[in-house]
């Protein structure tokens, strides 16, 4: 059974840093694309940053580009999103997501953690 | 960048009616197109990849259709329990962007 659970969510004031992380189970972890996507409290969901199975590729969305950075430890089975200089608006619920095909750089998401809540707020 | 709509924002429908949302690419993506579903508090499911592509497991009531730039999700007899916001999603190449979202509810 596929698994990813998320932690390090907290409540943060404005410009501070936070690291999240995924941990996953029940696949080949290494085989499969990750990606992280957040909910603003009432709103839709916001692709945030992703990357492939072995890093060589990776990509944010503009609202966060040089402020956050996605990377992952084959070795762990883990997938980490380093937040930094963070903004009211950057809270949300945050998903680690699990891509759909193997060795992919296009692949829709077939799995969703439960997300951390992230609050950003002084 | 490319821009996902989607309508309507909201519907109602009875028990058993067929439903209907609409996804709009704002340049082609070919079929790198999927659906979500996600109930209230929970986290998204998928429910069709490749455009039209069910997911194991999920009820044959879903359908989906569609190319390039205009895609549609069918859902044949709704149940109750398909009370949700549904999203759907490109993902040709980044940014992964998602639709605004579909609410749906039971009239």
């Amino acid at each position: 059974e596929v698994q990813l659970v998320e932690s390090g969510g907290d409540l943060v004031q404005p410009g501070r840093s936070l690291r999240l992380s995924c941990a996953a189970s029940g696949f080949t972890f290494d085989d499969y694309g990750m990606h992280w996507v957040r909910q603003a409290p009432g709103k839709g969901l916001e692709w945030v940053s992703g990357l492939s199975w072995n890093s060589g590729r990776i990509d944010y969305a503009d609202s966060v580009k040089g402020r956050f950075t996605i990377s992952r430890d084959n070795a762990k089975n883990a997938l980490y999103l380093q937040m930094n200089s963070l903004r009211p608006e950057d809270t949300a619920l945050y998903y680690c997501a699990k891509e759909g095909h193997p060795w992919s750089s296009n692949s829709w998401i077939d799995y969703w953690g439960q997300g951390i809540l992230v609050t950003v707020s002084s | 960048d490319i821009q996902m709509t989607q309508s309507p924002s909201s519907l109602s429908a009875s028990v058993g009616d067929r439903v209907t949302i609409t996804c709009r690419a704002s340049q082609g993506i070919s079929n790198y197109l999927a659906w979500y579903q996600q109930k209230p508090g929970k986290a998204p499911k998928l429910l069709i990849y490749v455009a039209s592509t069910l997911r194991s497991g999920v009820p044959s009531r879903f359908s989906g259709s569609g190319s390039k730039t205009d895609f549609t999700l069918t859902i044949n007899s709704l149940q109750p329990e398909d009370v949700a916001t549904y999203y759907c999603q490109k993902y040709n190449g980044a940014p992964f962007t998602f639709g605004p979202g579909t609410k749906v509810d039971i009239k």
